[in-house]
């Protein structure tokens, strides 16, 4: 099993619409959890960071971690087509980041 | 303010030839990270170092890869006898320390033929 599990996608959704994107992780020890955005043979570039459970507000993306579940979420308000990239979720185990397959997601006009 | 740089940005390379990639860091993170990615995969960890210190290796860095940070600033990571399955991208990134941001360069991408 692997550590961080992601669905791959593809998703593709309309201008305006709100996307959900999940991950789940093995590890209960797991605290620090992240969501990279990654456009086309580009560097990953860290969109949000929380610690622990609850949600994290910033602009149109909303973060959420149920740790109890080992479930955490990454939710897009009023998408626009700049927002079509992969997206990677990561766990920070010891100082190194362990990521998900990515979900690779299109927004269309 | 410049991000973490990668060089070069694409290396087409013969099977059994060895590549060398360069990444320089943002100025003042002591730490540095490489990580390969895949199509299709997420970055998977290599190599990591606290200043001059490499302090974690993964079983992914066979014998072939060796990744040096001499002064502590830029890093290399070296490949030798590169197999097809080295075609990768490779992406060096870099961080104040625990708990802090780790920001990721443009990455290197290797084609072996």
């Amino acid at each position: 099993q692997k550590e961080v599990e992601q669905d791959p996608g593809p998703l593709s959704v309309p201008e305006g619409a709100i996307v959900s994107l999940n991950c789940t992780y093995s590890n209960s020890a797991f605290q620090y959890f992240m969501w990279y955005r990654q456009y086309s043979r580009k560097g990953p570039e860290l969109l949000m960071y929380t610690y622990s459970s609850g949600n994290k507000e910033d602009g149109r993306f909303t973060a959420q971690v149920d740790k109890s579940s080992k479930y955490i979420s990454l939710f897009i308000r009023d998408s626009q087509p700049s927002d079509s990239a992969t997206y990677l979720c990561a766990t920070d185990n010891t100082d190194k980041l362990i990521f998900g397959t990515g979900t690779r997601l299109q927004v269309f006009p | 303010d410049t991000g973490v740089s990668q060089d070069p940005r694409h290396k087409i390379t013969k099977r059994g030839q060895n590549v060398t990639f360069r990444c320089d860091p943002i100025s003042e993170h002591n730490r540095l990270y490489w990580y390969r990615q895949t199509l299709g995969q997420g970055p998977e960890f290599l190599t990591y170092f606290q200043n001059e210190a490499q302090l974690e290796k993964s079983r992914l860095l066979s014998d072939r890869f060796s990744a040096e940070r001499p002064k502590g600033s830029f890093s290399t990571l070296e490949i030798q006898r590169t197999e097809q399955g080295d075609s990768a991208m490779y992406l060096c990134a870099s961080s104040l320390g625990t708990g802090n941001t780790i920001y990721f360069g443009e990455g290197s991408w290797l084609t072996v033929v």
